[in-house]
């Protein structure tokens, strides 16, 4: 019954690692988001995915990458991992771009050792 | 770009209470949406109210209601009847109504705590 499910709640790695989290809506939605939430609790976007058209924060690094196999799935791919990478992970999804509500998942709480 | 301003770090009040969250935003944009969304420790992100810009009519949910003020570019979110499990973060958004997939501009958010 979870409408936005992400794996895993936690993760624990070393820097150069890479390393994804993977996300699923069953809302039907046809737009799904990336958030990134730091150590202050500031949250901010990432990336935002829809009709296969993906709008990327500029301040991004490219070492992220969003994959989305199909409408209900919208992964997070980390290469290099760095310290400052370190945060809780946000997927979110909309049926409506920018004017509906946005559901989010539970975050997964990433570490960087 | 559009900026969200949570003046409040941080509210404690005694359980029963009504409390006020203040948010300001700027934005050029006529149209646009608003929200509220509540943090507890679980982490999960929920929605407490949304606002339509066009709307002139304050939304309300139950114990929440938003004082919208379009002119003055101010969004509180009034909790009457605070219970315990209102204590969390709360976080202020605001969302283009573009079409550019944007995503949601937040504010720092406000701790708020509910005192027995």
């Amino acid at each position: 019954d979870t409408a936005v499910s992400q794996t895993p709640k936690y993760l624990v790695t070393q820097m150069g690692n890479d390393k994804s989290i993977k996300c699923e809506q069953n809302l039907g939605h046809d737009t799904m988001y990336w958030y990134k939430q730091d150590s202050k609790k500031f949250l901010k976007i990432m990336f935002s995915y829809n009709n296969k058209e993906l709008i990327i924060n500029e301040t991004v690094p490219n070492r992220f990458s969003p994959k989305s196999p199909d409408k209900a799935h919208l992964n997070l791919h980390i290469n290099s991992l760095e310290l400052g990478d370190s945060a809780v992970y946000f997927c979110a999804s909309s049926q409506e771009v920018d004017t509906d509500t946005q559901y989010f998942g539970p975050g997964t709480r990433l570490t960087v050792l | 770009a559009q900026t969200v301003t949570q003046s409040q770090p941080e509210m404690s009040v005694q359980e029963a209470e009504t409390v006020t969250l203040s948010c300001t935003y700027d934005t050029s944009e006529s149209n646009y949406y608003l929200f509220w969304y509540k943090q507890p420790p679980s982490r999960q992100m929920i929605l407490v109210i949304r606002q339509e810009a066009y709307k002139q009519q304050n939304a309300t949910e139950n114990r929440f209601s938003v004082n919208f003020q379009k002119a003055a570019k101010s969004f509180s979110l009034k909790i009457s009847d605070s219970q315990l499990g209102d204590t969390a973060m709360y976080f202020c958004a605001f969302s283009s109504s573009g079409g550019g997939a944007d995503g949601l501009t937040f504010g720092k958010g406000t701790h708020l705590i509910i005192q027995p």
